[in-house]
């Protein structure tokens, strides 16, 4: 079975400064997605940035860019020039590959990171 | 830009009673999903749904819960016999099946008194 795990509940940063949200997971697949969805007060899951494991090359979106290092099963996200309205919830998540026999498309979540962005 | 959409956003229920969740996924996604977040816990999959019926659900899923895509446009989450503990924040959630990202309703906020 596949996990996800965030190990740090609880993050700030100072406005315009650069953040790094940590996330490992577990797995056994070779090919799948990982995900980082955003959460803000008004709880709305929002997609930020997605990577597919057998692409080489990090994925990026704006200010928003991830470290993915497969070898060691971990996925960063990376926010750069942090702004107030970055401040919510962020989640990663683990979905297998379109191809896997028997995928559902079922997103498997890590705990949450509180990121809280200060002035 | 389409979206998902789940109404109401907001059900306070009594214990034991029945309450029906609304979601209407993204009209061209053929993958539907349920999750259930407690109140500032991680987000849990209950179950999914393709080509009308269920494909794949969680241990979370019992008896109690059923699913419904009763036409072309709802999808629905029923809740039979509400315990203290559905209280949750419960999303609504489609597939687009060529980039595989999963796009999210606002969520019903289900408080079980």
């Amino acid at each position: 079975a596949q996990t996800v795990t965030q190990s740090q509940p609880e993050m700030s940063v100072q406005e315009a400064e650069t953040v790094t949200l940590s996330c490992t997971y577990d797995t056994s697949e070779n090919n799948y997605y990982l995900f980082w969805y955003k959460q803000p007060p008004s709880r709305q899951m929002i997609l930020v940035i997605r990577q597919e494991a057998y692409k080489q090359q990090n994925a990026t979106e704006n200010r928003f860019s991830v470290n993915f290092q497969k070898a060691a099963k971990s996925f960063s996200l990376k926010i750069s020039d942090s702004q107030l309205g970055d401040t919510a919830m962020y989640f990663c998540a683990f979905m297998k590959h379109a191809r896997t026999p028997g995928n559902t498309g079922k997103l498997i979540f890590g705990q949450g990171t509180t990121l809280q962005v200060k002035p | 830009e389409p979206e998902v959409t789940q109404t109401p956003s907001h059900q306070v229920t009594q214990m034991g009673q029945e309450v029906i969740l609304r979601c209407v996924p993204i009209s061209n996604h053929l993958y539907f999903y349920w999750y259930r977040q407690i109140l500032g816990q991680k987000v849990e999959f209950l179950v999914s749904f393709y080509n009308n019926e269920i494909s794949e659900k969680s241990e979370i899923f019992d008896d109690q819960f059923s699913v419904e895509r009763p036409d072309g446009s709802n999808f629905t989450l029923k809740i039979r016999s509400t315990k203290l503990e559905d209280s949750a924040m419960y999303f609504c959630a489609s597939l687009d099946g060529i980039s595989y990202e999963q796009y999210f309703g606002p969520g019903t906020r289900l408080t079980v008194t």
